[in-house]
Formats: structure tokens, sequence, C-alpha cells
């Protein structure tokens, strides 16, 4: 069965300390992952995917298929970078059936 | 671009009532994705219409059924409701099927009491 886990619910850390909000999965296949994310008052938006390989907002995500982990990080965080962030997976045969983790709360304090 | 546009913003219904909720996708989005997030969860996967027809389903019972337009809009309908359906039900459209850049609505926040 898919499954996304996100062991943290919040996550606290200082500005300009580094941060990594972690995500494990579970899928029988090649599935792509992503992550979301949740400003306040704002809808759910991509922040990046694994096929993009690219680096958003200063994050950057690895896949690690040995490990089934794709974990985001930041060198050094913002305070804007506040908010909920969920992983979510989408085999490829599941098109738009994404399955996505219970989300990690980040709090960026100054 | 009005992006991903559902109504109403917020309703509460009462144990056993029907409740529909509506979603316009993205201009140039074919394909339409509906969400139940509960509290504190992330975003479950209910079903996805595309041609005006369901083409995939999530593990929700029959008392979730939708539509989709010629005009590529949606509707969620919810029968018989249940108090553990208050949820934040989300709209995505995208292009395609399978295309797998999502716009997500904000969502319709339904109470059941």
């Amino acid at each position: 069965a898919q499954r996304v886990t996100q062991p943290e619910k919040l996550l606290s850390v200082f500005k300009g300390a580094p941060v990594e909000l972690k995500c494990n999965y579970s899928y029988s296949g090649s599935p792509e992952l992503f992550w979301y994310v949740q400003y306040s008052r704002q809808r759910l938006q991509l922040l990046l995917r694994h096929i993009s390989r690219e680096s958003i907002k200063g994050f950057t995500a690895d896949l690690n298929k040995g490990e089934t982990s794709f974990h985001l990080k930041k060198p050094f965080a913002q305070e804007e970078d506040s908010a909920m962030y969920y992983c979510a997976l989408s085999g490829h045969n599941y098109g738009q059936n994404f399955v996505f983790g219970p989300g990690t709360r980040l709090s960026v304090l100054p | 671009d009005a992006g991903v546009t559902q109504s109403p913003t917020h309703l509460i219904k009462t144990r056993g009532q029907q409740v529909t909720l509506r979603c316009s996708p993205k201009s140039g989005h074919d394909t339409v994705s509906w969400y139940q997030q509960a509290l504190g969860q992330g975003p479950q996967f209910i079903f996805q219409y595309y041609e005006e027809e369901e083409r995939q389903r999530g593990n929700f019972p029959d008392r979730f059924s939708g539509h989709q337009f010629p005009n590529y809009s949606s509707e969620l309908n919810v029968n018989a409701l249940l108090l553990g359906d208050s949820a934040l039900y989300l709209c995505a459209s995208s292009i395609g099927q399978r295309g797998n850049t999502i716009y997500f609505g904000e969502g319709s926040w339904l109470t059941v009491v």
C-alpha cells in the first residue's frame, strides 16, 4: 500500500538555522515525490518535485530510494518559511491520486 | 486567471442531510480531483474526473459522488452526512488525466452537526 509518513507534527527552529523536514514513503514501484506548502491563509501549493531536481526558495529535497525518504532541507531558515509542509507521493499508475503525509508545521523563530 | 475556485467557502449541515460542493478549475485545465482534509491530517484523495467521467476513486463510500460538466467544472455530493464528514474539501485541477502539476482551490469547510 502507498503511504507517506512525516514523523514531526511541529518543528521549531531559529532564523538562520538549518532546517530538515523528514518524509518517508512506502510504495512498490517508482513513485514521484512532491513537497507542498501551505502558508497562513493561503491555498496549498506545490513547492518542489523530485524529478525537477530544483531549488525553490532555497529548499531542496533528494529522493533516496534505498531509505525510501524525501527529506526537505534548507540551510538557513527564514521567518517567512513558517508554514505547513506536506510530503506527497504519486505513483506512475495513479495519475493525480496523490497520497499525502499528515504534514509538519514549521515555525521559524526570530 | 482566477485559479481554482470553490463554493461555498463554509457551510453547516445536519446529520443525515445532503451537501453539494462546487469547483471551477483553473483556466485551460480539464481534469478535476477532490480531496478531503480532516483537521490535523493531510488531504485524502476522493476521486478524479476527466472527460465527464469518474476515472479514479479513493477509499470513500458510495455516499460520496461527483459530476463533471462539459465546461470542466465539477460537483462533489455527499449523502446521508455523518459527523465524521466534517472536514475541508479541496478541489484540484490539472491538464490531462495524468497531469502531475495540480493546482488547489482554497477549499470548502463543511461542518456536520
